[in-house]
C-alpha cells in the first residue's frame, strides 16, 4: 500500500538553483495536490491537477510549475529557487467526488534554499 | 477570499483534560468542512462534515458542524498524550478545492 510518495524527503538548494519534486500515487486517484507549510503555518495550495493534462494554480503558484501527463504522477518544479521557498511541501491525491473529498497526503519533503 | 480560522493556536492540557477546538469558515459554495491531525508527517483524515448537527464520532474524538453559524468544533474527551498533534481544519469548495486553517498546536502533558 504505497498510497502517496514524494521524493526526496530532505534537500538543500541554493538560491537560483532549480529542482523537481516528484509525486506518485497508486490509488487510481484522479486529483492530485501540491501544498506547502511554512512553520506554524497551515497549508497553502499551490497547484492542482483535475486529470492528467489538466493543471490550475493555486494560493500561491508564483515560482513554481507543475505538469500532470498520467494520472500518477504530478511533479512540482522550482525555477530560481529563493530563501521564501524553504518550506515543506506536500502532495495530495483524492478520487474527487463533491462533498466527498478526502485528500491522502505524502509524508512530505523539507526544503532549505540557502 | 476563501478563508478558515482556527482557534486556539496552541493549547496545553493535562492527560485526562477535554478539549474544544474551534474552527470557523468563509467558504465560497461551501461543499464539506474536513478535519486532519498531523503529527511528525503526513496530515491523516480524521472527519468530514457536510451536514448541520450531526455528530461525528470516533473513539475520544467527536466533531460537529453548524452551517447556519459556519463553524465547526473538535471534541477529544480524556485526552492522552499521543493526543498531542496539530490539529487542521479545512473547508472544501467548488472545484474540490481545500483551504486550510492555520491549525491548532496541541500538548498533552502527563
Amino acid at each position: 500500500n504505497a498510497g502517496v510518495t514524494q521524493t526526496p524527503k530532505f534537500r538543500i538548494l541554493k538560491i537560483g538553483q532549480s529542482m523537481t519534486l516528484q509525486c506518485t500515487q497508486d490509488m487510481n486517484h484522479n486529483y492530485m495536490y501540491w501544498y506547502r507549510q511554512d512553520p506554524g503555518m497551515g497549508l497553502k495550495l499551490i497547484y492542482y491537477s483535475v486529470g492528467a493534462g489538466i493543471t490550475d494554480k493555486g494560493e500561491v503558484p508564483n515560482g513554481y510549475n507543475v505538469s500532470r501527463s498520467t494520472t500518477e504522477d504530478f511533479p512540482l518544479r522550482l525555477e530560481l529557487a529563493a530563501p521564501s521557498q524553504t518550506s515543506v511541501y506536500f502532495c495530495a491525491s483524492s478520487y474527487h467526488r463533491a462533498g466527498a473529498n478526502v485528500l491522502t497526503f505524502g509524508a512530505g519533503s523539507r526544503l532549505t534554499v540557502l | 477570499e476563501d478563508k478558515v480560522v482556527q482557534s486556539p493556536l496552541s493549547l496545553v492540557v493535562h492527560e485526562g483534560d477535554t478539549v474544544t477546538l474551534n474552527c470557523s469558515y468563509e467558504v465560497t459554495n461551501f461543499r464539506s468542512l474536513l478535519w486532519y491531525k498531523q503529527e511528525k508527517k503526513a496530515p491523516t483524515f480524521l472527519f468530514m462534515l457536510t451536514s448541520s448537527g450531526i455528530e461525528k464520532k470516533s473513539g475520544r474524538l467527536s466533531s460537529i458542524l453548524d452551517k447556519k453559524e459556519l463553524f465547526s468544533i473538535l471534541n477529544i474527551t480524556a485526552t492522552q498524550t499521543g493526543d498531542s498533534a496539530i490539529y487542521l481544519c479545512a473547508g472544501e469548495t467548488s472545484g474540490s478545492r481545500l483551504t486550510f486553517g492555520e491549525g491548532t498546536q496541541l500538548t498533552v502533558n502527563p
